[in-house]
């Protein structure tokens, strides 16, 4: 029962490389999330989606791709990695719902050289 | 986007002390406010959601209170303890919307 996992926890890369993380969840959960986390800005959105096949852009797209063709994966791809790419992602997943938590990954720790 | 706001920025206790934390957005499209507890090198770990104006969850020392109306939340720990040093995000969400973070309060307890 692994709940929401990511990978890989670490990656190094060289700028201009394509780079996709990976997010998985055991929940079937609606809604997906990535977030980045920079210091003195906390946690900032990238991307989200509300299902399978839906996907909508959050405070920081740019450079990102997502695609979501299965309800329980969420890929996030930088498609031409730029240094100031570097930093922690953290994919969440939450049910529908005025209630519902929202659960988040390990987080993956991305340096891009 | 929401503009959501959290103060203060960061705050020092002694162990033992009792403090609050403020988180403010907008009242209009109200749906639900997120209080997560985030330790360093950690992923954030939910702590209450709330979403009935007057609403008052509490989790051992920790408790929260909601005004949907004028759009604000506190967050109330009682006699700190060092383990509680983290920062604590708060997030609103409006209906169908992702969840969109404050910059945090970073507490630091001594003891």
């Amino acid at each position: 029962d692994a709940g929401i996992t990511q990978s890989p926890r670490y990656k190094i890369t060289e700028t201009g490389r394509q780079v996709t993380l990976m997010c998985h969840q055991t929940w079937s959960h609606s809604y997906m999330f990535w977030y980045r986390q920079d210091l003195g800005h906390g946690l900032r959105l990238i991307y989200y989606s509300a299902a399978a096949d839906i996907t909508d852009k959050g405070e920081v797209p740019d450079g990102y791709v997502v695609s979501r063709s299965k309800t329980e994966n969420f890929p996030l791809t930088l498609e031409s990695a730029t240094r100031s790419q570097t930093s922690v992602y953290f994919c969440a997943s939450k049910d529908r719902g005025a209630g519902e938590t929202q659960y988040f990954g390990p987080g993956t720790r991305l340096l891009v050289l | 986007i929401l503009n959501v706001e959290q103060s203060p920025q960061s705050l020092h206790v002694q162990e033992g002390d009792s403090t609050n934390f403020t988180c403010s957005f907008p009242s209009s499209n109200f749906y639900a406010l997120h209080w997560y507890r985030w330790e360093t090198a950690k992923s954030p770990e939910a702590l209450f959601v709330m979403t009935l104006n007057g609403d008052e969850k509490k989790k051992g020392r920790i408790s929260a209170t909601l005004n949907t109306k004028e759009g604000y939340s506190y967050l109330y720990i009682k006699g700190s303890q060092p383990e509680d040093s983290a920062t604590y995000l708060c997030a609103p969400n409006q209906a169908g919307t992702a969840l969109i973070f404050g910059k945090g309060t970073t507490l630091s307890v001594s003891s």
